[in-house]
């Protein structure tokens, strides 16, 4: 079975400052999903990021991006110029190829913003 | 667009009382239907999934069932809740494609006296 851990449970950083969370995750399969979900205090959970394990690229969406080391099994989240907005818990999330596949979650890491 | 919609959002029940929670989606047809339970301050854990009327994957041994009566309904249930059964639900949806993603609902908090 897969895990996923975030050593993290809580950060700080200041207003347009960049962050980074850590995730790390353990599976023995080859080809696989990780996502970055956020959660404000509303509790809708909503897609950050995602990462297909066979790219090495590292995905980026806008402020949003990853450092995916394959062999290390380590996906880290770096959030430039941190808003207010992205106080939330984020958590990092593992899925298999499987279409029918649930997803594998971290117990997060709750983000301030100071302004 | 496909929207998915949680009833009820907040639920207060004694231990011992059954349970009946609901999920429904909109806008796509056969969709692959998840239930998944948040304990206060921690992350999600998978409890079933779906991928068709009638079709339920348990994921963990419990006290909670799930049923899907209609292609975009899926229900989560118990006959006699436990303290334990308290926490945050959430339905999510995903579509055909390997690489979707799962699309969540907002949520049911149950609490339980």
């Amino acid at each position: 079975a897969q895990t996923v851990t975030q050593s993290q449970p809580e950060m700080s950083v200041q207003e347009a400052e960049t962050v980074t969370l850590s995730c790390t995750y353990d599976t023995s399969e080859s080809d696989y999903y990780l996502f970055w979900y956020k959660q404000p205090p509303s509790r809708q959970m909503i897609l950050v990021i995602r990462q297909e394990a066979y790219k090495q690229q590292n995905a980026t969406e806008n402020r949003f991006s990853v450092n995916f080391q394959k062999a290390a099994k380590s996906f880290s989240l770096k959030i430039s110029d941190s808003q207010l907005g992205d106080a939330a818990m984020y958590f990092c999330a593992y899925r298999s190829v499987s279409v029918i596949s649930g997803l594998t979650f971290g117990e997060g890491t709750q983000l301030t913003v100071n302004p | 667009s496909q929207t998915i919609h949680q009833w009820p959002a907040t639920l207060v029940q004694p231990v011992g009382s059954p349970l009946s929670l609901e999920c429904t989606v909109e806008g796509t047809s056969n969709p692959n239907l998840y239930w998944y339970r948040q304990a206060a301050g921690r992350g999600l854990q998978l409890l079933f999934y779906s991928v068709g009327i009638g079709q339920i994957s348990s994921e963990v041994p419990q006290n909670l069932s799930a049923s899907r009566p209609q292609d975009r309904q899926f229900i989560l249930s118990s006959k006699k809740l436990l303290l334990s059964d308290s926490g945050f639900y959430l339905c999510a949806w995903s579509g055909g494609t390997v690489n979707n993603e799962q699309f969540f609902g907002p949520g049911t908090r149950l609490t339980v006296l």
